[in-house]
């Protein structure tokens, strides 16, 4: 079975602070990919990234970088000099691909306030 | 850039009426998707549906909840008595086969509230 624990409910940071969203996984496929959605006030799931188990390189997107480690079974999320419109529950998802039947198993959420 | 479109936004139902939320996901897409959000709390996985049949349901998917692809298009899903408790954020969601494996498209999401 998938797991994906979230363990920060809820953060607040000043604008302008970076912050790290943390996620743990549980998992015994060797094949797996590991995402970040957005979930802004209006509702909808922005996706942000993706990334497989056999890649294991950080990225970086603008403000956003992503930290994988297998070691420790983690895929954390950080946002440099945080803005207002970063405000949103962030959710970090587990995949299995199983011949194309693409479920995902989500966390249960992260908060984040940005305080102007 | 395609994407999956849903429709209601939003639906207010009295308690035992029949509920259908509308997708028309990503035309080249084969495998289909329903996902729940109750208000507050995390994304969890309905059901799956490839080659006009279910190919996966969650034991939230229950005698009550129905998927459809009457048309090619679109991919409906039917909850035949509403509960209160079916009051959430449903998001539709597709992916194709290869290629981007394991990455799902969602929709803006069906709020249903259920009174």
């Amino acid at each position: 079975a998938q797991k994906v624990t979230q363990a920060q409910t809820e953060i607040s940071v000043v604008e302008k602070e970076d912050v790290t969203l943390d996620c743990v996984y549980e998992t015994r496929d060797t094949t797996y990919y590991l995402f970040w959605y957005k979930q802004p006030p209006s509702g909808e799931l922005v996706f942000l990234i993706r990334r497989n188990s056999f890649d294991e390189q950080n990225e970086i997107s603008g403000r956003y970088s992503w930290n994988f480690q297998k070691s420790t079974s983690s895929f954390n999320f950080t946002i440099t000099a945080s803005q207002v419109v970063d405000s949103a529950v962030y959710f970090c998802a587990l995949g299995i691909s199983n011949f194309g039947n693409e479920k995902l198993t989500f966390g249960t959420g992260t908060r984040l306030t940005i305080i102007p | 850039e395609p994407e999956v479109t849903q429709t209601p936004s939003h639906q207010v139902t009295q308690m035992g009426q029949e509920v259908i939320l509308r997708c028309v996901p990503i035309s080249n897409h084969l495998y289909f998707y329903w996902y729940r959000q109750i208000l507050g709390q995390k994304v969890e996985f309905l059901v799956s549906f490839y080659n006009n049949e279910i190919s996966e349901k969650s034991e939230i998917f229950d005698d009550q909840f129905s998927v459809e692809r009457p048309d090619g298009s679109n991919f409906t899903l039917k909850i035949r008595s509403t509960k209160l408790e079916d009051s959430a954020m449903y998001f539709c969601a597709s992916a194709g086969y290869s290629g981007r494996a394991g990455e799902l498209f969602f929709g803006e999401g069906s709020r249903l509230t259920v009174l």
